[in-house]
């Protein structure tokens, strides 16, 4: 099982470039999400997708827009990149079931993205 | 608006046990998670807490005190592998099932 998959793993940009970060999972996650985590830092929700169709902004949204594509997959595009974007990005899923249910959420393995 | 707060970081010993402390401010709350990170790693599930009280898996356990809001990862028999950062994420209510994480904990573990 691949579980996530985040394509590329690294990316250099120059600033004002354009790029979309791809995200598909193999596990019928209803839900997937895409990260951002500079270093000695958490990871910082940039949007989710609660279910297919639907996309709603995370905590740090500027600078940023999604695609839902189809159940497995997600996608994260910076339309003007920035130097400020520069973080490894994360896309995670999980399946969401009762109010108290543990819903673990399966993270890819980051894309490294660099911005000059 | 939702905020966790974990020590930076956390130095043990081989064998030791070792105790990450999380406490939490949100509105509403349906669980406190805990994820483990090898540096330039993904992130792993490790443990959930929805109710009050200690879960155990294996040599990981997990407590809550929801009147405190308050949770701690427990590590015991320390091994060199366990050199991780340690993050706890709340689920807060009607939020689809996203979670907000704390800074995380480096934690190294000596010989």
């Amino acid at each position: 099982n691949a579980g996530v998959t985040q394509t590329p793993k690294f990316q250099v940009l120059k600033t004002g470039q354009s790029m979309t970060l791809q995200c598909a999972q193999d596990m019928n996650h209803n839900s997937m999400y895409w990260y951002r985590q500079d270093p000695g830092m958490g990871l910082r929700l940039i949007y989710y997708s609660a279910s297919e169709g639907t996309t709603d902004k995370g905590e740090v949204p500027n600078g940023y827009n999604v695609s839902r594509l189809n159940k497995r997959e997600f996608s994260l595009r910076l339309e003007s990149a920035a130097p400020s974007q520069t973080s490894v990005y994360f896309c995670a899923s999980s399946v969401i079931q009762g109010k108290l249910s543990n819903q673990p959420q399966h993270f890819g393995d980051g894309t490294r993205l660099s911005i000059l | 608006g939702q905020s966790l707060e974990q020590p930076s970081e956390v130095t043990a010993v081989e064998g030791a046990i070792v105790q990450i402390n999380c406490t939490y401010q949100t509105s509403g709350f349906y669980g406190l998670s805990w994820y483990q990170q090898h540096d330039g790693g993904a992130p792993t599930f490790l443990s959930y807490n929805a109710l009050d009280g200690l879960e155990e898996t294996g040599r990981f356990s997990s407590f809550l005190s929801r009147s405190d809001s308050y949770g701690y990862l427990l590590l015991q028999e320390l091994q060199m592998k366990d050199s991780a950062s340690y993050f706890c994420a709340v689920r807060g209510e009607n939020q689809g099932g996203k979670l907000i994480f704390g800074q995380g904990t480096e934690l190294s573990v000596k010989p």
